[in-house]
Parts: C-alpha cells; sequence; structure tokens
C-alpha cells in the first residue's frame, strides 16, 4: 500500500525548533489529516497527536501539529536531549480502506 | 492503569500459522476499536489490521489480507491475531493498539514473531 512521505532524517540544535513533515495526497492527509507518533530507541511509539491536531494529555506543549492540503507537519520548539527520537506520521486512507504509516523521521538535537 | 499485554510471538517456521494474543486492563476494552501494528526490527511501522469494538467491522492491509484474522473477545478483554500461511518478511515486533478517535492511542510493549526455517 502507498504509504505516506516522510524525510529519513533532520538535525537541529539544542533549544532549536524542529519542524518534520508528512506529504500524502487527498485519500488520506488530504482528507482525515495526520496522527504523529514518537518513538526512542527500544520502547513502543508514543501518540503526539491526532485528529485535528489535539495533543493527548501528558505531551508537552512545546509539540504542534498542522496541516496544509495533503501535508502534516510536527513542530517541536526548544529542542530537547529527550526529544531526539524517531518520529512518524499515520493517516487513514479512504481510498484503500486501511492506516498508512510515513517511513519515520529520525531526529537528531545536535 | 491502562495495560496491554501481548503473547504469542516466538520462532515459527514459513507456511506455519500463529495466533497472537493482547490482554487489556485499566480501560473500558469492549467500547474501544483496537489494532494491530507491526514492526521488523530497525525498520519502521505498518499497520496489519483494525476491529471495531463490537468486532462487527474488520480492516486489513492489502499485504496481509487472506492470511490474517483479527478478533476479539470483550468477555475476557483480549484482542488476537490470527496469522496463517506465514513467511519471512512477516518476521517482525507485532504491537496491540488501542485506538482514540481514529488514532493510536495507547500501545503494548509488542511481541517477536519471526518466521524462519
Amino acid at each position: 500500500q502507498a504509504g505516506l512521505t516522510q524525510p529519513p532524517s533532520v538535525s537541529k540544535d539544542l533549544r532549536q525548533t524542529a519542524t518534520l513533515t508528512c506529504i500524502g495526497n487527498s485519500n488520506n492527509v488530504g482528507n482525515e489529516g495526520a496522527v504523529w507518533l514518537q518513538q526512542h530507541q527500544g520502547h513502543p511509539p508514543k501518540l503526539l497527536s491526532y485528529r485535528n491536531n489535539n495533543r493527548p494529555s501528558g505531551i508537552s506543549e512545546r509539540l504542534s501539529s498542522s496541516r496544509s492540503g495533503s501535508t502534516a507537519s510536527l513542530t517541536i520548539t526548544r529542542l530537547q536531549p529527550e526529544d531526539e527520537a524517531d518520529y512518524y506520521c499515520s493517516a487513514w486512507d479512504s481510498s484503500l480502506g486501511a492506516w498508512v504509516f510515513g517511513g519515520g523521521t529520525k531526529l537528531t538535537v545536535l | 492503569q491502562m495495560q496491554l499485554v501481548e503473547s504469542g510471538g516466538g520462532v515459527v517456521q514459513p507456511g506455519r500459522s500463529l495466533r497472537l494474543s493482547c490482554i487489556a486492563s485499566g480501560f473500558s476494552f469492549s467500547t474501544y476499536s483496537m489494532h494491530w501494528v507491526r514492526q521488523v526490527p530497525g525498520k519502521g511501522l505498518e499497520w496489519a489490521a483494525m476491529i471495531s469494538y463490537d468486532g462487527g467491522k474488520k480492516f486489513y492491509a492489502d499485504s496481509m489480507k487472506g492470511r490474517i484474522t483479527i478478533s476479539r473477545d470483550n468477555s475476557r478483554n483480549t484482542l488476537f491475531l490470527q496469522m496463517d500461511s506465514l513467511r519471512a518478511e512477516d518476521t517482525a515486533v507485532y504491537y496491540c493498539v488501542k485506538d482514540l478517535s481514529g488514532s493510536f492511542d495507547h500501545w503494548g510493549q509488542g511481541t517477536l514473531v519471526t518466521v524462519s526455517s
């Protein structure tokens, strides 16, 4: 199944801002929006944001998500060492009748 | 607190079957849709299947459709994934995931399935 497109890696300095992108199409991100997940090495993923850019309780206010057309974005401000992780986007694809994932972006905090 | 505990993984020969289980606790299991998501070690996430809260609706990834069956027993707070005709490329960690408003809210620790002769 066609997946979503994420850059494989992003590197930013400590305390800077990182914006991660996720490109889909009108059947998935452009229609239903995207969810964002964070995964630290050796741990299961954790939900960061879901439909209509909602943030689950306990998720830092430094994280925000948005969407423009078929591109979803996750912005992390004031980067901290603990933000270094893999980030995945996902969306329901109404054409496929299935969930699709991006390949993930490895965020490195320098 | 909310907990999802998978079991049933292990080493299995190609062509054989395996049934994964996930016991849920700490939330009202029967009112939430559930997913199985897999991850090849060192690789990305791949959605496998979803089942509605009452088991009435099921969705499958094309890559596994026809070989897997998702089911649930709400009386036992348990989610299942029956996997048949296993292939080497099915080797992965399989996660049980609770749905929240159409997203992946809470994840188990995963169970590793290794398909190898």
